[in-house]
């Protein structure tokens, strides 16, 4: 298994709701990656996590929570979001924390 | 401010043609750059990686060069081919990715018509 999954593929919430993102990996990889993109932007790193510890969190509001709850699930609570927060949120993983890492197919989030 | 800069958003080839996509970047602490590409649906997939201690790393029809004093990578694919029509993703690294802070442009839309 070579690859990084993500569920839902498509969310829409409203600013009062809390939701949650799901990324999985198993691949034995110690290093799983939150990433925000939205449109005609790059990638924007918002959390890393090293061995199921928080080991960078990008000065991303409190209203996304991070969770790693073991070395193959990587979790993005959500709880009231703003509409400027629909983005496409990628998930990654690599062995331990390097600039080579795969990527799931993103979960694509809107807020309404 | 962009620290990676991809100036063309998009290109367009024809098959068995060469595609040389191009990437600048402004800060001179990252020193390990890569490639990713990304069809629609999917996430980015790494392609390929140069250190600053290189200046070319070629892995079969894909050859990235770095200019360090000018701060500019491109990316070469010989020959093109109609599969090779994807979003192409520089990213750079500084302490050799250790941190995992892949600095992103913004993305060149490949096009190789057959």
């Amino acid at each position: 298994d070579t690859e990084v999954t993500q569920t839902p593929k498509h969310l829409v919430m409203g600013m009062t709701n809390k939701k949650s993102l799901k990324c999985e990996q198993h691949m034995g990889h110690r290093a799983m990656y939150w990433y925000k993109q939205k449109a005609k932007k790059p990638p924007e790193l918002m959390f890393v996590y090293s061995y199921e510890k928080l080991s960078i969190n990008e000065s991303v509001p409190s209203r996304f929570s991070p969770e790693c709850p073991n070395s193959s699930l990587l979790n993005l609570h959500l709880h009231a979001l703003q509409p400027e927060d629909s983005a496409l949120y990628l998930c990654a993983s690599s062995p331990v924390i390097s600039y080579e890492q795969y990527f799931g197919p993103g979960t694509r989030l809107t807020v309404t | 401010d962009q620290q990676v800069k991809q100036n063309s958003p998009s290109l367009s080839v024809q098959e068995g043609r060469i595609s040389i996509l191009n990437c600048d970047y402004t800060n001179s602490m990252f020193d390990y750059f890569l490639w990713y590409k990304k069809y629609p649906a999917e996430g980015p997939t790494f392609l390929i990686s140069i250190s600053s201690i290189k200046d070319k790393n070629e892995d079969g029809r894909f050859t990235v060069f770095l200019n360090k004093s000018a701060k500019h990578l491109s990316l070469h694919i010989v020959p093109s081919q109609p599969g090779d029509s994807a979003v192409y993703f520089c990213a750079a690294s500084a302490i050799g990715g250790s941190q995992g802070n892949l600095i992103f442009g913004k993305g060149t839309k490949l096009s190789v018509k057959p």
